[in-house]
């Protein structure tokens, strides 16, 4: 089946430096949701993307679909600790309403 | 905190028990899942009930039975489990059960332990 990865598994940053975390997938993608799950937590939904080229914004966090469709990234600047966390990608393709993650990419910000 | 509310946080439970995991929203979502998330693994998905009927079943050992009595209520009766079967169980909620079907909202998880 269709697996989306993520890249990097894991990345350690110290506070105020930026982070990047890229969705692949060898095939087009439906909508891309990203989620960011905390140490012992469950899964937060952060945004949601739908167009090809589609860019959206929360304060620090930038979304991007790729024009293809087939890739997402998630970019955060200057990091702080409360970025801690796994963010996965989750797409949404196929029959409807299954929701499949990526790989996740963990993140470890220290100061 | 969350919207959707799941019970018990924490399940330790032999091979030969019988057990169940309970899920409920009042959010008025039609669509309800099950995830399985082993450590450091993305969450898996088990089961999504849409409208209160079974629509996906991920190939799912009947060890583990969903059940959904009403549209509010999600549950998981779980026997015969295996060790392997130790895990963070999610329940999910979304607004729409098909096309975009907009953001899931997650409990926080039972997380059991099957000795």
């Amino acid at each position: 089946g269709q697996q989306v990865m993520q890249i990097p598994q894991y990345q350690h940053v110290q506070e105020g430096e930026d982070f990047t975390t890229y969705c692949n997938s060898s095939t087009t993608l439906s909508n891309i949701q990203w989620y960011k799950q905390r140490p012992g937590g469950h899964p937060v939904f952060l945004i949601q993307l739908v167009k090809s080229g589609e860019v959206k914004k929360q304060k620090r966090l930038t979304f991007q679909f790729g024009e293809a469709k087939k890739n997402s990234s998630l970019h955060i600047t200057a990091t702080q600790t409360t970025d801690v966390g796994t963010y996965f990608c989750a797409d949404l393709t196929g029959t409807a309403s299954k929701l499949t993650f990526g790989t996740g990419t963990r993140l470890q910000v220290t100061l | 905190d969350t919207e959707v509310t799941q019970t018990p946080k924490h399940l330790v439970m032999g091979m030969t028990n019988k057990k169940s995991l309970k899920c409920e929203q009042h959010m008025g979502h039609r669509a309800m899942y099950w995830y399985k998330q082993k450590a450091k693994k993305p969450p898996e998905l088990m089961f999504v009930y849409s409208y209160e009927k079974l629509s996906i079943n991920e190939s799912v050992p009947s060890r583990f039975s969903p059940e959904c009595p009403n549209s509010s209520l999600l549950n998981l009766h779980l026997h015969a489990l295996q060790p392997e079967d130790s895990a963070l169980y999610l329940c999910a909620s979304s607004p729409r059960t098909s096309g975009i079907i907009g953001e899931l909202f997650f409990g926080e998880g039972s997380r059991l332990t099957v000795l």
